[in-house]
């Protein structure tokens, strides 16, 4: 079975810094991998997803995020944080019939400092 | 597109009672899932469906948690009796087949606890 983990509960960041969020995944296949981002009691929206070809993919916000096979992780990334920027972030893995049965980890909380 | 819309916001129920959540997909999505948030365990899949037919119920916790898809532009999940820890956020979303390259569109959530 599939599973995410996402080392960093929490993430403090000064807003203009640059953040990296952690994922790595457990997954027999080649992964469909996803990035999404909750506010606070808002739903769940998608940022990026990577299923093959280049493994920088881009997405929306300014975020991109880097599938590595070798260490199964696809880290997200944003060069420069606006305070707009706190929220959840959480990371799924698809699979199942064209990776619609997502699991995802147990998500990052990000605070942006002023 | 109004998206995925889910009723109620709110639910507050007392202990013992039945609760039903409602959801309709994105019109032409043949995939719903439900899904809970808790502080504790995070996002769990329950349940999702595949051209009105459920596929995976293996996170369904209790027999006290049933769900329904009728048709294709209504889902229900009910609990019944309700317990103070089914209290949680429950997420509704769908999916088109063959583009999980978009991932989910979610709703906005049903916030319910039980006192």
């Amino acid at each position: 079975a599939q599973s995410v983990t996402q080392p960093d509960i929490h993430i403090t960041v000064s807003e203009g810094a640059s953040l990296e969020l952690r994922c790595n995944y457990s997954y027999g296949a080649t992964p469909y991998l996803f990035w999404y981002v909750q506010s606070p009691g808002q739903g769940l929206q998608l940022l990026l997803k990577y299923f093959s070809g280049d493994t920088l993919v881009q997405g929306i916000k300014g975020f991109e995020a880097e599938f590595k096979r070798s260490q199964s992780s696809f880290n997200l990334r944003k060069p420069s944080v606006h305070w707009s920027d706190a929220a959840e972030y959480f990371c799924a893995v698809g699979a199942g019939a064209a990776g619609n049965k997502l699991t995802f980890g147990g998500g990052t909380r990000v605070l942006v400092k002023p | 597109d109004a998206g995925v819309i889910q009723s109620p916001r709110h639910e507050v129920t007392e202990m013992g009672q039945e609760v039903t959540l409602r959801c309709k997909p994105i019109s032409g999505h043949d995939y719903l899932f439900w899904y809970r948030q808790t502080m504790m365990r995070g996002l769990e899949l329950l349940i999702y469906f595949n051209n009105n037919v459920p596929i995976d119920d293996s996170g369904m916790p209790e027999d006290r948690f049933s769900a329904k898809m009728p048709n294709a532009s209504f889902s229900t999940l009910k609990i019944q009796p309700s317990e103070p820890r089914d209290s949680a956020v429950y997420f509704c979303a769908s999916s088109s087949s063959g583009t999980a390259l978009y991932g989910y569109t979610f709703g906005s959530g049903t916030r319910l606890t039980v006192v």
